[in-house]
């Protein structure tokens, strides 16, 4: 079975500074590796995985997480952040050839302005 | 395209009562899964259907909980008889196609809340 472990539950940052997010993943079997964002009101949005190919993946709106199979990690950075980001985080794993995403508890960033 | 919607956003109900939940997928979407947040705990999945057949029921927390999908479109959920633990959010997602990596969409969620 595969579990996540999000260690912080709450972020907070000033605008403008960098932060990451941590995720460490337990599994036996190979993995796809994702962060969930969700919003104020709103569903949750993918917002990068991580399939196969290069460790350092990036979103559009300028986050990045990399892949590290010996530390079992995938944290997520920025290295600015904005009021905007404000949001709940999610790291999710599922099982190469499975479906159902297997999530962490989740982290809140707050932004102080 | 219309997102994954879901209704009704908020429930509250009474401990012995019956709710049904429901979720309509992105058109086209042969993927349906529902997912369940208690409070303050991760996001748990429940089921996943391909078209109109449980492909995963392995989350389902017992025999309370009943899924459909009849037609291969919107799914429904029913908790019959709701108990106090059965409080959280309630998310539906869809994909496209059955494979893995391939990213689900949500909904807003249902918020249920058992008194």
């Amino acid at each position: 079975a595969q579990s996540v472990t999000q260690l912080d539950s709450q972020v907070p940052v000033f605008e403008e500074a960098p932060v990451e997010l941590r995720c460490n993943y337990s599994s036996s079997v190979s993995v796809y590796l994702f962060w969930y964002v969700q919003y104020p009101n709103q569903g949750l949005q993918l917002l990068l995985k991580y399939l196969s190919g290069s460790t350092l993946v990036e979103s559009i709106n300028g986050f990045e997480a990399e892949f590290n199979k010996s530390q079992t990690s995938f944290h997520l950075r920025k290295p600015s952040v904005h009021i905007s980001d404000t949001a709940e985080y999610f790291c999710a794993v599922s099982k190469q050839g499975a479906q159902k995403l297997v999530f962490g508890q989740g982290t809140r960033l707050t932004i102080n302005p | 395209e219309a997102g994954v919607t879901q209704f009704p956003s908020h429930s509250v109900i009474e401990k012995g009562q019956t709710v049904t939940l429901r979720c309509d997928p992105i058109s086209g979407h042969d993927n349906l899964y529902w997912y369940r947040r208690v409070m303050g705990k991760e996001i748990k999945f429940l089921l996943h259907f391909v078209k109109e057949s449980k492909q995963d029921e392995s989350g389902m927390p017992n025999n309370r909980f009943l899924a459909e999908r009849t037609g291969g479109t919107y799914s429904t959920l029913k908790v019959q008889p709701a108990e106090l633990e059965d409080s959280g959010v309630y998310f539906c997602a869809s994909s496209q196609d059955r494979l893995a990596g391939e990213t689900q969409y949500f909904g807003p969620g249902t918020r249920l809340l058992v008194l």
